[in-house]
């Protein structure tokens, strides 16, 4: 079955800056690559997605991209907010789409004011 | 437009008891997945209902069983409780399988 690898675990950034959050997918035949940021006690916010056919998507202050040659795909948050604290998960779809979603083990970014 | 409810919030339960969650769907979705989260972990995929069937099942025993209901509303029974059952479990609502939007999940408790 699929494997998804997230790094860092931890990620501390100064507000203002970017960050990024990087995963690696294990089945090449996966062709969904969604986000989902999680507060504390909270349910897991889908906040950005990509398939397969396009490298890169972008709304607002947020961004993915895929590679999937190399089977990566990376989260870019710019000018950072305090509000961007969380937990920040990726996950991939494997072959046929029902497997259900694989989840990285998780980014927990602090923004330090 | 109601999200993706779920119920109980919380459960409290004691090791070899039986337990039932609920989901109902964001309006307009066909297709609800179920899946635990573990303390500091990513969700685990349990299964998935489509037209009331099970249409693919993660690394979970038997002792965890579904149901999807005619109205798209779905269940997850859990029979005989082990301590490591103890999770938060989330829902998680699609039309067809990609953007899935999770409820607020049940914390279920096993003592």
């Amino acid at each position: 079955g699929e494997n998804v690898e997230q790094h860092p675990s931890t990620l501390s950034v100064q507000e203002g800056d970017s960050a990024v959050i990087k995963c690696t997918y294990s089945d090449s035949a996966s062709n969904y690559f969604p986000w989902y940021k999680q507060e504390l006690g909270k349910r897991p916010q889908l906040i950005i997605d990509i398939r397969s056919n396009v490298g890169e998507k972008k709304d607002q202050r947020i961004a993915v991209t895929l590679n999937k040659t190399a089977k990566h795909f990376s989260l870019h948050i710019t000018e950072t907010q305090p509000e961007d604290s969380a937990v920040y998960f990726c996950a991939a779809i494997g072959s046929g789409g029902a497997d259900g979603l694989t989840f990285g083990k998780g980014t927990h970014l602090i923004i330090q004011p | 437009d109601a999200g993706v409810t779920q119920s109980p919030t919380h459960l409290i339960k004691t090791r070899g008891q039986q337990v039932t969650l609920r989901c109902s769907p964001k309006s307009g979705h066909d297709t609800v997945s179920w899946y635990q989260q573990a303390l500091g972990q990513g969700p685990q995929f349990i299964f998935q209902y489509y037209e009331e069937e099970e249409r693919q099942r993660g690394n979970f025993p038997d002792r965890f069983s579904g149901h999807q209901f005619p109205n798209y509303s779905s269940e997850l029974n859990v029979n005989a409780l082990l301590l490591g059952d103890s999770a938060l479990y989330l829902c998680a609502s699609s039309w067809g399988w990609d953007e899935q939007y999770f409820g607020p999940g049940t914390r279920l408790t096993v003592t």
